[in-house]
C-alpha cells in the first residue's frame, strides 16, 4: 500500500522568507501528485499537480519538484506571507484514488 | 459557478440516527469520492465511485452507504452501525480519462457531531 509522509509536521517562519515542505512516498509507480491547501474548517484548494512524466510545475509564487525514483517531492513558497499560514497537504495518485499524507502546518508570522 | 457543494454544512446526529450528508458537482467529472479527516489522522477514503450506478469500499466503510444514481450527486449515509462518526466529511471529484491530469477538486466539507 502507498504510504505518504510529509515532513516537518509543523514549521513557522517569519514573513519573506522562502521555504521547502518535503513529501515522500514508498511506490513510485505513480500517475501523478498533487499539493493542496486546508484553511481551518475548510475543504482543501489545488495547489499544484505534476504528472508522472513532469519534474516540476510552477504558479505564482509556488513551485512543485517531482523525483519518482527517489519517491520525493517538495513544494517551494518563495517569500512567503501570513496569508500563506494553512496546512499543506501531498496527495499521490497511484490507483484508485489519492493517497494524503498528513500535512504540513505553516505558520507565517508579520 | 462550477464547483463541488455539500451539505449541511454542520450536522448533528443523536445517538441511533441515520444522518445523509449530501454532495453536488456541476464540474462534469465522471469520479467522486467521500473521505474523513479527523484530528492527527490525515484524510482516510470511505466510498468512491468512478461511474454511475457503481461504487467501491474505501479503506475506511463499515457504518457508511453511498449511492450514485446520477453523475452530478453522491449522497453519504451514516448509519446508526458508525460508532465513531464525528469528524470533517469531504467530498471530492475529478474526471476520469488521462489518469496522469486527473486534478482533483474538493468541496467545502460537512462537520458532523454525535450528540
Amino acid at each position: 500500500k502507498q504510504e505518504v509522509t510529509q515532513i516537518p509536521a509543523a514549521l513557522s517562519v517569519p514573513e519573506g522568507e522562502n521555504l521547502v515542505l518535503n513529501c515522500s512516498f514508498t511506490d513510485s509507480a505513480i500517475y501523478n501528485l498533487q499539493w493542496f491547501r486546508q484553511d481551518p474548517g475548510k475543504g482543501l484548494t489545488s495547489l499544484l499537480l505534476i504528472q508522472s512524466s513532469q519534474r516540476e510545475q510552477t504558479s505564482g509564487r509556488l513551485n512543485a519538484s517531482l523525483d519518482k525514483s527517489s519517491g520525493r517531492s517538495t513544494l517551494y513558497i518563495a517569500a512567503s506571507q501570513p496569508g500563506d499560514s494553512a496546512t499543506y497537504l501531498c496527495a499521490v495518485d497511484s490507483g484508485y484514488a489519492l493517497n494524503f499524507g498528513k500535512g504540513t502546518s505553516l505558520l507565517v508570522t508579520p | 459557478d462550477g464547483g463541488i457543494t455539500q451539505s449541511p454544512k454542520y450536522l448533528f446526529r443523536k445517538e441511533g440516527q441515520n444522518v445523509t450528508l449530501s454532495c453536488e458537482q456541476n464540474l462534469n467529472h465522471d469520479a467522486m469520492y467521500w473521505y474523513r479527516q479527523d484530528p492527527g489522522q490525515g484524510l482516510r477514503l470511505i466510498y468512491y465511485s468512478q461511474i454511475v450506478n457503481d461504487f467501491q469500499k474505501g479503506d475506511i466503510a463499515e457504518g457508511y452507504s453511498v449511492s450514485r444514481e446520477k453523475k452530478e450527486s453522491f449522497p453519504l449515509t451514516v448509519t446508526s452501525a458508525q460508532k465513531n462518526p464525528t469528524a470533517f466529511y469531504l467530498c471530492a471529484s475529478r474526471p476520469y480519462r488521462d489518469r496522469s491530469r486527473n486534478e482533483q477538486f474538493f468541496g467545502p466539507g460537512t462537520r458532523l457531531t454525535v450528540l
